[in-house]
């Protein structure tokens, strides 16, 4: 079965600075997905970046990248010049055999 | 981006009444939708993935008699807590994946449903 595991329950980070959020995963699949949604305090989700496991290259959207390990089975996301709007609940999901789940969250703080 | 309509965001019911709650894809065909349940400050939980036309697959500990997932269309599926109870109290969402595409693989999300069940 599929686990994804967040280690880090919190995490803060003074504005204009960068953070990283890290995120394991279990699979014996070789093609999935993964992504790190962003949980506002409205608790609508918002897709942050996405990362097919075929591609080598790491994504990146502005602000947002990734350092994806395949081998390490490992996902964390970079985000840079953290802005007062990054606050919110962070989860690292995988898709695979049909199934989206998620970690437990993390819970970013943005300190002015 | 596509857009994923859950309705109602809150509803409040009596304890053993039913509750429907609707997820609506509104410019996408859904080919699978999936439902989760969230507690307070934790993670969403898989309660059942549903593929149009087929039956839903409840993950494991999750009651398929209590949670019933209809999937009739490629752009609707509701979830209906039947016989309802104050632990069934929670935020339920909903998730779409297209059919296919560059945005095959993104799930879009509604915007939940708090139900409280006094």
């Amino acid at each position: 079965a599929q686990t994804v595991t967040q280690s880090q329950p919190e995490m803060s980070v003074q504005e204009a600075e960068t953070v990283t959020l890290s995120c394991t995963y279990d699979t014996s699949e070789s093609d999935y997905y993964l992504f790190w949604y962003k949980q506002p305090p409205s608790r609508q989700m918002i897709l942050v970046i996405r990362q097919e496991a075929y591609k080598q290259q790491n994504a990146t959207e502005n602000r947002f990248s990734v350092n994806f390990q395949k081998a390490a089975k490992s996902f964390s996301l970079k985000i840079s010049d953290s802005q007062l709007g990054d606050a919110a609940m962070y989860f690292c999901g995988y898709f695979g055999n049909e199934k989206l789940t998620f970690g437990t969250g993390t819970r970013l703080t943005i300190i002015p | 981006g596509a857009v994923v309509s859950q309705h109602p965001s809150w509803v409040i019911c009596k304890s053993g009444t039913s509750v429907k709650i609707e997820c609506r894809s509104l410019d996408f065909q859904a080919t699978t939708m999936f439902w989760y349940r969230q507690f307070p400050k934790q993670s969403l939980m898989l309660m059942a993935t549903s593929n149009e036309g087929s039956k839903a697959t409840y993950e494991q500990g999750v009651e398929k008699d209590k949670f019933l997932i209809n999937h009739a269309s490629l752009t609707l599926s509701t979830l209906t807590v039947t016989s309802a109870h104050p632990e069934d109290s929670s935020f339920y969402i909903c998730s779409a994946r297209t059919a296919g595409g560059e945005e095959d693989t993104e799930a879009f999300f509604g915007q939940g449903t708090r139900l409280t069940v006094v």
